[in-house]
């Protein structure tokens, strides 16, 4: 298994509060990618990231920001949580951009109240 | 747009049985696809991939998936499924040019049950 992990894997926040999400990566690969999952939604993309301090929006990045400053480090957060933002939070990376090939981590959970 | 359609929210096979599950795109070049199966409270695993080349390709856990590309579909086929198959499955098409190169874009997933 690719050596991802996301931190913490459980967070219950409140509506208004600031909240960051972790995921940290030993592969060394350069991109990294934020997807939210819901039911009925599959994974949508929030933000990637293709390189240290390069990140771009993904289709549902409203809401959410993020920073890259080490290659193994990737981070979401969300300034002001709403009960829209609860969902599974994935991290992913991908080392060969051109074929797009992603290794997922585990997952957090967010419950926003 | 590009898009992917997985047309059956939930399917429910015997144990033992053939398993096809459905997968089509919508892309305006040459697809890279993927299959991935999530078991409950997991995240993604990635069954098997299709860039180029013999358009039935094998993953693993016995699956495999046939790329028609005058169906524009994908779809992920496993011969005899066993009870450890239960979990959800999604379908991905990779964007392989313009200014969201290197993303995926995911359908909706089907959950897959097996009767004992």
């Amino acid at each position: 298994d690719a050596g991802i992990t996301q931190s913490p894997r459980h967070k219950v926040t409140e509506t208004g509060t600031p909240v960051t999400l972790r995921c940290h990566q030993t592969e060394n690969h350069r991109y990294m990618y934020w997807y939210r999952q819901d039911p009925g939604h599959g994974l949508r993309l929030i933000h990637y990231s293709y390189g240290v301090k390069d990140t771009d929006k993904g289709e549902v990045s409203d809401g959410y920001s993020v920073s890259r400053s080490k290659t193994e480090d990737f981070l979401l957060t969300l300034e002001s949580a709403t009960s829209s933002q609860t969902s599974v939070y994935f991290c992913a990376i991908s080392e060969l951009f051109d074929y797009n090939e992603q290794f997922f981590g585990p997952g957090t959970r967010l419950t926003v109240l | 747009a590009q898009s992917v359609t997985q047309p059956d929210i939930h399917i429910t096979v015997s144990e033992g049985a053939s398993l096809e599950l459905r997968c089509n795109y919508s892309y305006g070049a040459t697809p890279y696809l993927f299959w991935y199966v999530q078991s409950p409270g997991q995240g993604l695993q990635l069954l098997l991939k299709y860039f180029s080349g013999d358009t039935l390709v094998q993953g693993i856990k016995g699956f495999e998936a046939e790329f028609k590309r005058s169906q524009s579909s994908f779809n992920l086929r496993k011969p005899s499924v066993h009870w450890s198959d239960a979990a959800e499955y999604f379908c991905a098409v990779g964007l392989n040019y313009g200014g969201s190169q290197g993303n995926l874009i995911f359908g909706k997933g089907t959950k897959l049950s097996v009767k004992p």
